[in-house]
């Protein structure tokens, strides 16, 4: 099973600023089957990001998603105040799925 | 809308066994493979199993967490997916979303609110 490990666990940023987060796989993932969903409280997960670099319909171009192989990535290029939540990867292969342990981004 | 909605949860003691139910609507059910995720209080999401289109033969795969207590079904006419838990303990406690599986398999693009299933004695 692959196994994602999520950097850092918590990410303290001011609105304006621009977050980086990171995903890393214990072995090579496909890019066609890395995800990042978005989750606030009380609220159900959101896809934000598929094939690690697309957009899901919806979703604002502050968000873009990088990487390949083992190291993936999450950018918010400016912080906007909807969006401290927690950001989860994802990845698909052999007929499962395996999420990261999620960051939370919250406000500094 | 595209939507899901899962119904079902509820408080049921260890060893005993419940069935959650998925509607959906908005969307041509039978086409996508449906799945369910889970989340324990405070905790990050698992994937929990799901199961393939009739168009891909309507199969079905498991996390190794719930396999063999855990069986997913699907009734295309009634556009519902169905959970099925067996032989639950307090471990399977957790909110339990339904989601449709993007084409391709890559993702899951659309996410029911949640059901919360409490396994206590």
């Amino acid at each position: 099973e692959i196994v994602l490990t999520q950097s850092p666990g918590t990410l303290s940023l001011s609105p304006g600023e621009r977050a980086t987060l990171s995903c890393r796989a214990s072995q090579s993932v496909s890019s066609s089957y890395l995800a990042w969903y978005q989750q606030k409280p009380g609220q159900a997960p959101r896809l934000l990001i598929y094939g690690a670099s697309s957009r899901a319909t919806g979703i604002p171009d502050r968000f873009s998603g990088s990487g390949s192989g083992t190291d993936f990535t999450l950018t918010i290029s400016r912080l906007e105040p909807e969006d401290f939540a927690v950001y989860y990867c994802q990845q698909y292969g052999s007929s499962s799925w395996t999420f990261g342990q999620g960051t939370k981004v919250e406000i500094k | 809308e595209v939507q899901l909605v899962e119904s079902g949860g509820g408080l049921v003691q260890p060893g005993r066994s419940l069935r959650l139910s998925c509607t959906a609507s908005g969307f041509t059910f039978g086409d996508y493979a449906m799945s369910w995720v889970r989340q324990a209080p405070g905790k990050g999401l698992e994937w929990v199993g799901f199961i393939r289109s009739k168009a891909y033969g309507g199969t079905t795969e498991y996390a190794a967490s719930v396999k063999g207590r855990f069986t997913i079904s699907r009734d295309d006419s009634k556009s519902i997916a169905y959970l099925q838990m067996n032989s639950l303990k307090t471990e399977d406690t957790a909110v339990y979303y339904c989601t449709r599986v993007r084409a391709g398999a890559t993702s899951f693009d659309i996410w029911g609110q949640g059901t919360m299933v409490t396994v206590s004695s």
